[in-house]
């Protein structure tokens, strides 16, 4: 099955400065790629998404890039906030349906003011 | 309504209570996931549900049954769990469309403390 691997599993960034968390995987059917914000007591959400087609993906400050051949995928983000501190999963499906989505081990994101 | 909605949103029970969480959308989604969250651990798959029947099962104790009674509503019965099965339980939904990338929006999650 399918094994995503998260680094780092914590980071810690000035407020303004960019943050960039990676993910690999072992699956080379696998070909969507969501990241998900999840804050303290809440519900996971997707913030960005990238399928296997495509390489690179922006929105605002958010940033995606994909490399199948590396089976690698990484989430940019710049200007950081306060408001951005939680914790950020990757994920990776396949299939028809991609509703086998497995998850990275996560990282906290704490943007210090 | 395009929120996925599930009760209760905390659960205390013995060892050898049965109980149930119950997960509800209106947003005609025809998937439905149940997920199961340590403490500072990823969403972990347990069930997946596609036009009603169950699709995806990920090797669950049967002390967990899940059921999906219509295309808006999926429970999870619980039945002599055990201390370790404490954790987070998202309910999750999507579209279903061959080859397009279905995302999958989570409820808030019923917090289960099995004592």
């Amino acid at each position: 099955g399918e094994n995503v691997e998260q680094h780092p599993s914590t980071l810690s960034v000035q407020e303004g400065d960019s943050a960039v968390i990676k993910c690999t995987y072992s699956d080379s059917a696998s070909n969507y790629f969501p990241w998900y914000k999840q804050e303290l007591g809440k519900r996971p959400q997707l913030i960005i998404d990238i399928r296997s087609n495509v390489g690179e993906k922006k929105d605002q400050r958010i940033a995606v890039t994909l490399n199948k051949t590396a089976k690698h995928f990484s989430l940019h983000i710049t200007e950081t906030q306060p408001e951005d501190s939680a914790v950020y999963f990757c994920a990776a499906s396949r299939g028809l349906n991609n509703n086998d989505m497995r998850f990275g081990a996560g990282t906290r994101l704490t943007v210090k003011p | 309504d395009t929120e996925v909605t599930q009760t209760p949103k905390h659960l205390v029970m013995g060892m050898t209570n049965k109980k149930s969480l119950k997960c509800e959308q209106h947003m005609g989604h025809r998937a439905m996931y149940w997920y199961k969250q340590k403490a500072k651990k990823p969403p972990e798959l347990m069930f997946v549900y596609s036009y009603e029947k169950l699709s995806i099962n990920e090797s669950v104790p049967s002390r967990f049954s899940p059921e999906c009674p219509n295309s808006s509503l999926l429970n999870l019965h619980l039945h002599a769990l055990q201390p370790e099965d404490s954790a987070l339980y998202l309910c999750a939904s999507s579209q279903v469309r061959l080859r397009i990338y279905n995302e999958q929006f989570f409820g808030p999650g019923t917090r289960l403390t099995v004592l």
